[in-house]
């Protein structure tokens, strides 16, 4: 079964609306959660990292008051995008690193966020 | 810095011919490298990894794939497609737990 849950796996909203992502890591603890953004036809891009219990890391480009991350448990992430504008429309994929195991992470079965 | 090169961005290929989708790195440190499937509209799902040892190693639905220090490479392959094969595949590093992805290999398989 899936050991990172992200939801919703997709999103219709309206522009100017906000919309919150959620993930959550099922079977273990993660004080740091990732956040990818995906174009269509492109490759996964690092938005920015989520730190439990302190401020994210926001990648060079990424507008941290448009894309509000909130890790306030070991096993929750959520990504808030504020004001969204069609542009804002990708799928975005979280992350969770796994401790003890070099470099591996799981993903998240992403969210299609559609913004009309 | 870390870069992940896909030279191939399609890859068409007939059911049950052999494929070998390349994948090139560069980085300044010590790297895990990972291939990716991707189904649409779907996460993603680990194929394989190296991470020391062996430098070819095998993953699920039988790919396989070889690291190549000398030439910063980690070519993934399979002997025989089959229709199921056809998805997005990424190839990504992995240095100081952050991943770097390559811009995707698109393989289509035809029946």
């Amino acid at each position: 079964g899936a050991v990172v849950s992200q939801h919703p796996s997709w999103v219709i909203c309206k522009s100017g609306t906000s919309v919150k992502i959620e993930c959550r890591s099922l079977d273990f603890q993660a004080t740091t959660m990732f956040w990818y953004r995906q174009f269509p036809k492109q490759s996964l891009m690092l938005m920015a990292t989520s730190n439990e219990g302190s401020k994210a890391t926001y990648e060079q480009g990424v507008e941290k008051d448009k894309f509000l991350i909130n890790h306030a448990s070991l096993t929750l992430s959520t990504l808030t995008v504020t004001s969204a504008h069609p542009e804002d429309s990708s799928f975005y994929i979280c992350s969770v690193p796994l401790r003890g195991l070099k470099g591996e992470a799981f993903f998240g079965q992403g969210t299609r966020l559609t913004v009309v | 810095a870390q870069s992940v090169t896909q030279l191939d961005s399609q890859v068409p290929v007939f059911e049950e011919a052999p494929v070998e989708l390349r994948c090139n790195y560069s980085s300044s440190v010590s790297v895990y490298l990972f291939w990716y499937v991707q189904y649409p509209n779907q996460g993603l799902q680990l194929l394989l990894k190296y991470l020391s040892g062996s430098t070819l190693v095998k993953g699920i639905n039988g790919f396989e794939a070889e690291f190549n220090k000398s030439q910063t490479s980690f070519h993934l392959r399979k002997p025989s497609v089959h229709i199921s094969d056809t998805a997005e595949y990424f190839c990504a590093v992995n240095a100081g737990n952050q991943f770097y992805f390559g811009t995707g290999t698109s393989l289509t398989v035809i029946p």
